[in-house]
């Protein structure tokens, strides 16, 4: 069972605008969430982070939005540039116990048109 | 100021043979994980490790995989007698504590022939 959902495998969106990538989780337990962007053969690298005491999280361009209720994320970029393509993976985990590794979802490749 | 090491970067091994996978987190870490993410999925975690101890190997198949941490050296990845399934990149991840966040390496992919 997938317990981080990232419904969308693509998103297009033109140079300038507003980026929203969405992602789903069905654990109750997840109390910390992440975002990693991905390249091509590359490692992924660490966008930004929510804890689940707060609702808003905003870095720059990017701000991460959760509602616990839903237990629905979603990652904002904006202004979208180029450099941005990439593929976006929502993370989550808790903290009492249990697994210590994050749990991926499966991406969501964004692509930037000029 | 260098990043997650991982070598090799590329890895052939044909069936029945051994891959052995090393990690080097960064200066001043001493948590690693490994995670694996197979064609068309994400990463999946395999296991967690502090100096010289296994701390949490939930993810890990139960056969012909290992890990180490040892005092010294670099986080090894080890499987034996691989199959064409084992196909994947794997990624090393490091954190100075448990509960920071961890960088990631490059990642090694394994072909499996």
């Amino acid at each position: 069972d997938q317990q981080v959902k990232q419904n969308s495998p693509s998103l297009s969106v033109q140079e300038g605008r507003i980026s929203i990538l969405n992602c789903d989780y069905t654990n109750s337990m997840f109390d910390y969430f992440l975002w990693y962007k991905k390249y091509p053969a590359e490692g992924p690298t660490f966008l930004i982070s929510i804890s689940s005491i707060k609702d808003k999280n905003e870095d720059g361009r990017f701000t991460v939005f959760l509602n616990k209720s839903a237990k629905h994320l979603s990652l904002h970029i904006v202004p979208s540039q180029p450099g941005d393509s990439a593929v976006y993976f929502c993370a989550a985990r808790y903290s009492g116990g249990g697994a210590d590794g994050l749990t991926f979802g499966k991406g969501t490749h964004l692509i930037i048109q000029p | 100021n260098a990043g997650v090491m991982q070598n090799p970067r590329h890895l052939v091994r044909r069936r029945g043979q051994e891959a052995r996978l090393r990690c080097s987190p960064m200066k001043g870490h001493s948590h690693v994980y490994w995670y694996r993410q197979l064609p068309e999925e994400g990463l999946k975690f395999m296991v967690y490790l502090q100096k010289e101890n296994i701390i949490d190997e939930s993810g890990m198949p139960k056969e012909r995989f290992s890990a180490e941490f040892p005092k010294e050296g670099p986080s090894i990845l080890r499987i034996q007698q691989v199959v064409r399934g084992d196909s994947a990149a794997y990624f090393c991840a490091s954190s100075p504590a448990r509960d920071l966040g961890a960088f990631f390496g490059q990642g090694t992919r394994l072909t499996v022939v």
